[in-house]
């Protein structure tokens, strides 16, 4: 089946540096991947939509500069959060749309990562 | 603006009984409804979508546009439906789609 691979899973950062996580698909082409966070005992939030080849498209209240999305390639989206905060920490969910069923409503996720800023 | 409210975050139930687990959503069009399970340690998968029609692992779920809901049931809970279940809407927003998910509602079976 297919399947997302997220990396890292966890990462413990200092305030004030950057972090990168990835979302990779791994046995299929995703022309959209799509990133969530989730705060403890709250909803999966999403965050942005990651098209392969243009601007991420992001939710309302979502920092634009703060969390850049680059989708460069089919099989690969990064998240980074820039200058990170102790209220960035949160757990990150990426998940991806297989190409080649573009309507298909199954979404493929990421295990997730889980990030805490110091 | 599209919601998805799971008013309970626990359900308990003994092995055999039957589960319901609720979903109601607020969308102005014609919503997709899905229901997404997570299992201790693995990642969230697809459980089943209204438009299928479709009965995975004994779960079944209507949708309900009057009451504005898609509850999720099974007539005899096992234990191996101990998991996490998220509810999911997904819509058209300003010309791309987008998925809501409920806060989810942890299922507990009891042996």
């Amino acid at each position: 089946g297919a399947v997302v691979s997220q990396h890292p899973s966890r990462v413990i950062c200092k305030s004030g540096t950057s972090v990168k996580i990835e979302c990779r698909s791994l046995d299929f082409q995703a022309t959209t991947m799509f990133w969530y966070r989730q705060f403890p005992k709250k909803s999966l939030m999403l965050m942005a939509t990651s098209n392969e080849g243009s601007k991420a498209t992001y939710e309302q209240g979502v920092e634009k500069d703060k969390f850049l999305i680059n989708h460069a390639s089919l099989t690969l989206s990064t998240l980074t959060v820039t200058s990170a905060h102790p209220e960035d920490s949160s757990f990150y969910i990426c998940s991806a749309r297989d190409r080649d069923f573009p309507t298909n409503e199954k979404l493929f996720f990421g295990s997730g990562t889980q990030l805490s800023v110091l | 603006a599209q919601r998805v409210t799971q008013p309970e975050k626990l359900l308990s139930v003994f092995k055999g009984a039957p589960v319901e687990l609720k979903c109601n959503y607020s969308y102005s069009g014609s919503p997709e409804l899905f229901w997404y399970v997570q299992y201790s340690r693995q990642r969230l998968q697809l459980l089943l979508r209204h438009i299928s029609r479709e009965s995975i692992k004994g779960f079944t779920a209507d949708l309900n546009k009057g009451e504005t809901s898609f509850h999720l049931k099974k007539p005899f809970a096992q234990e191996e439906d101990s998991a996490m279940y998220y509810c999911a809407l997904r819509g058209d927003s300003g010309g791309y789609q987008k998925v809501t998910f409920g806060t989810g509602t942890k299922l507990q079976v009891i042996p």
